[in-house]
C-alpha cells in the first residue's frame, strides 16, 4: 500500500510556457499533499502543503502566483509552474499523507524532472 | 540552526557489512517523529523507518533499525548485511509537534556499497 504516482516523469518546455504536474495517491486517500523541490546534490525543500479542498500553504520565499497548487480531491493534487524560466528547472517531488497506512508518514511520488529551455 | 544534521556526506562500505548512518536533531518540542528515507538514483523517496519521540523501543523494519538515543538527540540508521542495492542517498527527517505535518530533511548521506 501507499503508492503515489506523478505525471509526467520528465518534461522539457520553452521559457514562458506553463507546465502542469500531477500527483496521485493510488491506493489511499491523501488528506494532505506536499510539494518539494530538489536541486542536484541537495536536499528536499518544501514548497507548499495542501489539504483537500483548501488553499495551499506556501513556504516562505515560494511565489504562490508562480507555483499554483490545486488539491481538488483526496487522490489528486496538481502543481502548475506558470511562465516557466530556466531557473525553474529542477526535480519536483510530491508526497501524500492520509489515515492509512500510517497517519504519521509521508509517501513520495517518483518525481518530475523539469527542464526549461 | 540546523534542525537535522547528517555529518557524513558519503560512506563506502563492503557488501554484507553493517553500516550506520548518523543523524542528529534539534528540537525543544517533546513530541516529534523521526524518519529515514532512501533515494536511489531514479529519484523516488522510499520510506524506510519511523521513530516516535515517545516510543520506548528502537524501531526495526527488516534489515533497517534505528538507534534512538533521546538524550543525545540522535537517530542513527543501521543497515545490517548491506547489499549492492542499498547504494543510494539516505535522508533523515523530522516532524515536530503533535499533529504537525511538515518534514524537515537533513542534507543526506550518499551510501556506496562495494562488491
Amino acid at each position: 500500500g501507499a503508492v503515489v504516482s506523478q505525471h509526467p516523469s520528465r518534461v522539457i518546455c520553452k521559457s514562458g510556457t506553463s507546465v502542469k504536474i500531477e500527483c496521485r495517491s493510488l491506493d489511499f486517500q491523501a488528506t494532505t499533499m506536499f510539494w518539494y523541490r530538489q536541486f542536484p546534490k541537495q536536499s528536499l525543500m518544501l514548497m507548499a502543503t495542501s489539504n483537500e479542498g483548501s488553499k495551499a500553504t506556501y513556504e516562505q520565499g515560494v511565489e504562490k502566483d508562480k507555483f499554483l497548487i490545486n488539491h481538488a480531491s483526496l487522490t489528486l493534487s496538481t502543481l502548475t509552474v506558470t511562465s516557466a524560466h530556466p531557473e525553474d528547472s529542477s526535480f519536483y517531488i510530491c508526497s501524500a499523507r492520509g489515515r492509512r497506512p500510517r497517519t504519521d508518514t509521508q509517501y513520495f511520488g517518483p518525481g518530475t524532472r523539469l527542464t526549461v529551455l | 540552526a540546523q534542525k537535522i544534521t547528517q555529518t557524513q556526506p558519503g560512506m563506502f562500505v563492503q557488501e554484507k557489512e553493517a553500516v550506520t548512518l548518523d543523524c542528529t536533531y534539534d528540537t525543544s518540542d517533546p513530541s516529534y517523529g523521526l524518519f529515514w528515507y532512501k533515494q536511489p538514483s531514479s529519484g523516488e523517496m522510499i520510506f524506510l523507518i519511523y521513530q516516535g519521540s515517545y516510543d520506548q523501543q528502537n524501531a526495526t523494519e527488516g534489515r533497517y533499525s534505528l538507534n534512538f538515543q533521546k538524550a543525545r538527540k540522535s537517530a542513527n540508521l543501521v543497515i545490517s548485511a548491506s547489499q549492492l542495492g542499498d547504494s543510494a542517498m539516505y535522508f533523515c527527517a523530522m516532524r515536530e509537534g503533535q499533529g504537525a505535518q511538515k518534514l524537515v530533511f537533513g542534507q543526506g548521506t550518499r551510501l556506496t556499497i562495494n562488491p
